[in-house]
């Protein structure tokens, strides 16, 4: 099985700044990645899939890169609305599709 | 718009069964792969089980297999996940979810919480 481990914990930004949010898979993933934004009582949201392909409308603050096992959540110029947890997820070949245990982005 | 609306969620005792469902609309279901994925309180996501646009193929994690089914409903755009044998680690919020063109999830419902508890 394939695990997926996320850092930091959690990351304290103040708005207008920027967060750069890492997760790294036990083995090749290829790009097969995917970053969610969950806000407390809601859903998740896809943000990112194929590691850089933005989801439907999703602001292009949000930029994914990496390949292999090394992957970056990049989040320009903070806002309010960005505040919250995000998740990585793998879906190479067969499952477990695992997630990370998530990054909590805070106000700093 | 895709929408996904589950329900069947509550309180069950240890050892008792639970059948959730989950209503799609908005998008061809038949289409498309689905998944059920959980969030136990305050927790990170766990992917839960997976069955194919034709429910020819499903897959789970092991914690579950054996316990767990996936099955669909095509001519109902309904999914379901009937469960077994629950334990108290089954607790969590319960999401649908709709797989993109390859196995990430890019719609969701909004949940149905599961609390097993005597």
């Amino acid at each position: 099985e394939i695990v997926m481990t996320q850092s930091p914990a959690t990351l304290s930004v103040s708005p207008g700044g920027g967060a750069t949010l890492s997760c790294r898979a036990s083995h090749s993933i290829s790009r097969n990645l995917a970053w969610y934004q969950q806000k407390p009582g809601q859903a998740p949201r896809l943000l990112i899939y194929g590691a850089s392909t933005r989801a439907t409308g999703i602001p292009a603050r949000f930029s994914g890169s990496g390949s292999g096992t090394e992957f970056t959540l990049t989040i320009s110029s903070l806002q309010s609305e960005d505040f919250a947890v995000y998740f990585c997820q793998h879906y190479n070949n067969w499952p477990p599709y695992a997630f990370g245990q998530g990054t909590k982005v805070e106000i700093k | 718009q895709v929408q996904l609306v589950e329900s069947g969620g509550g309180v069950v005792q240890p050892g008792r069964s639970l059948r959730l469902s989950c209503a799609a609309s908005g998008f061809t279901f038949s289409t498309y792969g689905m998944h059920w994925v959980r969030q136990a309180p305050g927790k990170g996501l766990e992917w839960v089980a997976v069955i194919s646009y034709d429910g020819d193929y499903e897959s789970y994690r092991g914690s579950v297999k054996g316990r767990f089914t996936i099955s669909r409903d095509n001519s109902k755009n309904t999914l379901f996940l009937q469960m077994n044998s629950l334990t108290a680690e089954d607790t969590a919020v319960y999401y649908c979810a709709k797989s993109g063109d390859f196995n990430y999830f890019d719609h969701w419902g909004q949940g149905t919480l599961v609390t097993v508890s005597s």
